[in-house]
């Protein structure tokens, strides 16, 4: 089984700011790497998927890169409504796995 | 629209059993990739199971031989079978549709599972 290590658990950033959230798999997923969002209360929402390509609706202010076995979540000017729990995900092969997510919060 | 509502959840004792289902709309199961993948309170996502396009399906170790994923494509439904549930099943269970095996490009709203005596 793949482990995804997030880091950090938790991000304190303030509107504006850049947020840069990492995701390291225990062993090469190549392309295969899928960021979620997740709002208290709510259901996950799709972000990234294949490490850098944006779901529909997905602001610009949203990017994904990395390959491997190192990946990276980027969103440049954070808004108010991106303060979530963010999860990485794997589809290289069964099972897919999540990771314990980064929760960004206000500063 | 695409949706998925999940109906089917509860409370159970230890060793009871639970069936969610989930009626999909504005999508057909049997094109897509269907899943169940849960959240236990407080704690990250889990995949629990998944029905591949083609007919295979898949279980986490933890719920293998306890659940059963299907698909009624004539009723565009996916369904979860929950036996022999255990306090560590304790979650919300997500129905997920995926455009491709892996990714969840849709999800319910949930389900709460409670097993507790």
């Amino acid at each position: 089984e793949i482990v995804l290590t997030q880091s950090p658990a938790t991000l304190s950033l303030s509107p504006g700011e850049r947020a840069t959230l990492s995701c390291r798999a225990s062993q090469s997923v190549t392309s295969f790497l899928v960021w979620y969002q997740q709002k208290p209360g709510q259901a996950p929402r799709l972000l990234i998927y294949d490490a850098s390509n944006r779901a529909t609706g997905i602001p610009a202010r949203f990017s994904g890169s990395g390959s491997g076995t190192d990946f990276t979540l980027t969103i440049s000017s954070l808004e108010p409504e991106d303060f979530a729990v963010y999860y990485c995900q794997h589809r290289s092969n069964w099972p897919f796995t999540f990771g314990q997510g980064t929760r960004l919060e206000i500063k | 629209d695409v949706q998925l509502v999940e109906t089917g959840g509860g409370l159970t004792q230890p060793g009871g059993s639970l069936r969610l289902s989930c009626a999909a709309s504005g999508f057909s199961v049997s094109r897509n990739y269907m899943s169940w993948v849960r959240q236990a309170p407080g704690k990250g996502l889990e995949w629990v199971s998944i029905f591949y396009t083609g007919g295979d399906i898949y279980y986490a170790d933890f719920v293998k031989g306890r659940f059963t994923i299907s698909r009624d494509n004539s009723k565009n439904m996916a369904h979860l079978e929950m036996y022999s549930l255990r306090a560590e099943d304790t979650a919300v269970y997500y129905c997920a549709r995926g455009e491709v095996a892996g990714r969840v490009d849709d999800w319910g709203q949930g389900t709460r599972v409670t097993v507790s005596s």
